[in-house]
């Protein structure tokens, strides 16, 4: 089984709201990512769990707070965004090869969420 | 720097007409080379993992091969389905093990 499941698939909200995007994923897979996603761009990376620990952060402001209280859970908390935040939220997982300590194989994403913020 | 490089940006073929998608790349060591189909709205679905030149990978009516400094993802006889964007990644050995730099994307359409 190779999925990766996110919910809600819409979310609408305003700029004053509290929401959080949810992933699952059941592949026993030890990294997961949150990725934001433009129109007609390539996703582009927010942060890495790697054994449930935070291991990247690619400098996004703090409106955005990630959590994984589990290996199979990844949470993303979303706080007072901005209109244009706007966008696909994609969730993957991935394995560890057990080769070089920071090596990881091919990456599975879920359907994704797309968020809407007015 | 990482970078890749994807061509054509977009491709129209008819149902049957095969063709082929350039990914090119330069990575500082690389750890694999990954390929993606995206269907509007969705999260990209994995197709194929490549690690080294000369290497080759079938799935249907794609195929993926590796060079040293490309990879193509050939399209034999297309049918409509096959329509979507597709993305291919780079893993370098010397960054951070799970960081993948994306090209643009080829978005195809295939007609009947």
């Amino acid at each position: 089984d190779t999925e990766v499941t996110q919910t809600p698939k819409h979310l609408v909200m305003g700029m004053t709201n509290k929401k959080s995007l949810k992933c699952e994923q059941h592949m026993g897979h030890r990294a997961m990512y949150w990725y934001k996603q433009k129109a007609k761009k390539p996703p582009e990376l927010m942060f890495v769990y790697s054994y449930e620990k935070l291991s990247i952060n690619e400098s996004v402001p703090s409106r955005f707070s990630p959590e994984c209280p589990n290996s199979s859970l990844l949470n993303l908390h979303l706080h007072a965004l901005q209109p244009e935040d706007s966008a696909l939220y994609l969730c993957a997982s991935s394995q560890p090869t057990g080769k070089p300590p920071s090596s990881y194989n091919e990456q599975f994403f879920g359907p994704g969420t797309r968020l809407t913020v007015l | 720097e990482d970078q890749v490089t994807q061509s054509p940006e977009a491709l129209r073929l008819q149902e049957g007409e095969s063709s082929s998608l350039n990914c090119s790349y330069t990575v500082s060591g690389l750890r694999g080379l990954f390929w993606y189909r995206q269907d509007p709205g969705k999260g990209p679905e994995f197709l194929f993992t490549l690690y080294s030149a000369g290497e080759e990978k079938e799935k249907e009516r794609l195929k993926a091969t590796l060079t040293k400094k490309e990879s193509f993802l050939h399209i034999t006889a297309p049918k409509p389905e096959d329509s979507a964007t597709y993305l291919c990644a780079v893993q370098a050995r010397e960054t951070s093990g799970s960081r993948l730099t994306f090209g643009e994307g080829t978005q195809l359409t295939v007609n009947p």
